[in-house]
Parts: structure tokens; C-alpha cells; sequence
């Protein structure tokens, strides 16, 4: 199975920041890369595919990009709705495999 | 607007059975892979079952299969879990996810405990 290696598991932050998440693919996974937002007590929500694309309705503070095997997801300008868990996904190959998360929290 | 609305979860004995049903509108249902992926309390995401669009195809990890079998009804735009010889670790939400995740259901609880 495709391992993706999710850093770091916990970001503190201050509004106004700027933060990268990043998952490195222990395989080839091309750009079928995802990543989810998933705020406490709803459902994850689909933020980027194509490792850069960004999914409808997501505010374009938000970004992704890749280098090799590794994928990041960065937000520029943190805002409080911004808080909550970061996922990453391959879905290159099954089964299909999440990053292990990342909670990004105020300061 | 797509709609993905989960039922069937409960508390259930180790070893029993469950099944769970989604039912989807607001797109094509047919034209869609459709997923289950689920999140044990207090943790991340595991994806836990593909099925192609016929039906045909499905695809499991090793932690359910064998288990768990992930089916659809296109006539009634469901998809369905049987979950057999359930175990205490396969305690969790379970969400109904269209193609790649690009939408997901509100969850259901399956707790398994005796």
C-alpha cells in the first residue's frame, strides 16, 4: 500500500499567518492527490485536487503544489474559520490511502 | 445539490452483521464510482470501500476484506456496506463519498461492542 506521510500532526498559528502542510508519497502517486478540511463534529471537505486545483467554493487563499513526492497545501493569510483538521489523499492506486492529519490551531 | 444521506448504523455485538445504505440524489448516480470511508473516534480517515459504476468492480484494504462488502442499486441511486464478523476496531463513522470523495454524507455511527 501507497504510505503518505502527513507534517506536522499539529500547527499552532495566528490569524494573518501563513502555513504549509505537506504529504510525502512513498510511491509514484502523479497528481492524484487530495485535500480535505474536516471542522469537529462535520464531514471532511474536498479543498483541493489535482494536488493544485482548487475545489468550487474554496477561497483562493488556499493553494497546493508539488515537488517530487512531496505535495503541500499552503493558506495564506490565516482566518478563524481556517481552524480545523487537514487530510491528504492518494487515490492513484488502491486502496486508497489519507495522511495521518494535521490540526491547525490558534496560537 | 448533492445529497448523500447515510442510514443502518447502531450498536452492534462482535461478530455480528450490519448493513449500511446510502441514499444519493442531486446527480447522475449511475455515471459515479461511489465510496465508504470511515473515522474511529478521535482519529483519521480510512477509506474502506470503492465500487465502480456497474457494480463490476469493487475494491477493499486488507483491514475489511473478506468482511465487508460495498454494493449499489442504480435503479434506487443507493450503495450499501454489509459489514459481517464485525470486530471492536471497526468502530466508527462511516461516510457514503461520491467518485474521489468530491462529496460526502453526513456519516453514521456503527459502534460494536458487547
Amino acid at each position: 500500500d501507497i504510505q503518505m506521510t502527513q507534517s506536522p500532526s499539529s500547527l499552532p498559528a495566528s490569524l494573518g499567518d501563513r502555513v504549509t502542510i505537506t504529504c510525502r508519497a512513498s510511491q509514484d502517486i502523479g497528481n492524484y492527490l487530495r485535500w480535505f478540511q474536516q471542522k469537529p463534529g462535520k464531514s471532511p471537505r474536498l479543498m483541493i485536487y489535482g494536488a493544485t486545483n482548487l475545489a468550487n467554493g474554496v477561497p483562493s487563499r488556499f493553494s497546493g503544489s508539488r515537488s517530487g513526492s512531496d505535495y503541500s497545501l499552503t493558506i495564506n493569510s490565516l482566518e478563524s474559520e481556517d481552524m480545523a483538521i487537514y487530510y491528504c489523499l492518494q487515490h492513484n492506486e488502491y486502496p486508497y490511502t489519507f495522511g495521518a492529519g494535521t490540526k491547525l490551531e490558534l496560537k | 445539490e448533492v445529497q448523500l444521506v447515510e442510514s443502518g448504523g447502531g450498536l452492534v455485538q462482535p461478530g455480528r452483521s450490519l448493513k449500511l445504505s446510502c441514499a444519493a440524489s442531486g446527480f447522475t448516480f449511475s455515471n459515479y464510482y461511489m465510496a465508504w470511508v470511515r473515522q474511529a473516534p478521535k482519529k483519521g480517515l480510512e477509506w474502506v470501500a470503492t465500487i465502480s459504476t456497474s457494480g463490476s468492480r469493487t475494491y477493499y484494504p486488507d483491514s475489511v476484506k473478506g468482511r465487508f462488502t460495498i454494493s449499489r442499486d442504480n435503479a434506487k441511486s443507493s450503495l450499501y456496506l454489509q459489514m459481517n464478523s464485525l470486530k471492536s476496531e471497526d468502530t466508527a463513522t462511516y461516510y457514503c463519498a461520491r467518485g474521489g470523495a468530491d462529496d460526502w454524507g453526513q456519516g453514521v455511527m456503527v459502534t460494536v461492542s458487547s
